[in-house]
């Protein structure tokens, strides 16, 4: 059964970088053709889909992010990483890492890490 | 950017009714690639329909899910007390792929 851990600081100053990681079990990274994807959810409002990551290390992001965003894959650990840039409070999300069904697309994602809460201080 | 406007903002009924929800696509969204999630409040999304009209594993058949283009629905046939929750649609033909706003199953 595949399982996705989100992992990282829930406390984080404006204008700082957060760093999240997501630890993948029941399935090889590197081994198989998906997207990993990272999503993020605001209190109380929508989601947004911040960016994607192929196993070979090819990327997509939002472009409203890009400029911040770094996503990188370690599969020797068997995860993927988010960083995010010059934090402000907008930032403040639930933050979720996730699978797509389908392999090679980047969308369709049916299994998701509980979600990581990160709040962005002033 | 595909902009998805999801109808109707909230939508109020009673268990044992049928549930539409639309999810309408600023640009054809190509290869139906457009999923349906459900959301509870403190929990993950969960993925309902994928590809338009796919069910994932282990969804009631109760929900379904159509349409192509621009324009797609999700109907649940007959609804459950555990089916009031949010629901979203997402589209992945182009990035970014953006999400809808929510419709809100409500009791009546």
């Amino acid at each position: 059964q595949l399982h996705l851990q989100e992992s990282g600081p829930g406390l984080v100053k404006a204008s700082e970088t957060l760093s999240l990681t997501c630890t993948v079990s029941g399935d090889s990274i590197s081994s198989s053709s998906y997207y990993w994807g990272w999503i993020r959810q605001p209190p109380g409002k929508g989601l947004e889909w911040i960016g994607s990551i192929y196993s070979g290390g090819s990327t997509s992001h939002h472009p409203s992010l890009k400029s911040r965003v770094t996503i990188s894959v370690d599969t020797s650990k068997n995860q993927f990483s988010l960083t995010l840039r010059s934090l402000t409070a907008a930032d403040t999300a639930v933050y979720y890492c996730a699978r797509p069904v389908d392999q090679w697309l980047a969308g369709g994602f049916d299994y998701w890490g509980q979600g990581t809460l990160v709040t962005v201080s002033s | 950017e595909i902009v998805l406007t999801q109808s109707p903002g909230t939508l109020s009924l009673s268990p044992g009714e049928r549930a539409t929800l639309s999810c309408r696509a600023s640009q054809s969204v190509s290869s139906g690639y457009l999923a349906w999630y459900q959301q509870k409040p403190g929990q993950a999304p969960r993925l309902l329909i994928y590809g338009a009209s796919s069910r994932a594993t282990g969804i009631p058949d109760r929900f379904s899910g159509s349409g192509s283009g621009a324009a797609f629905t999700l109907t649940i046939s007959r609804l459950e007390p555990e089916d009031f929750a949010l629901y979203y649609c997402q589209q992945y033909s182009s990035s970014p792929y953006t999400f809808g706003q929510g419709t809100k199953l409500e009791i009546k």
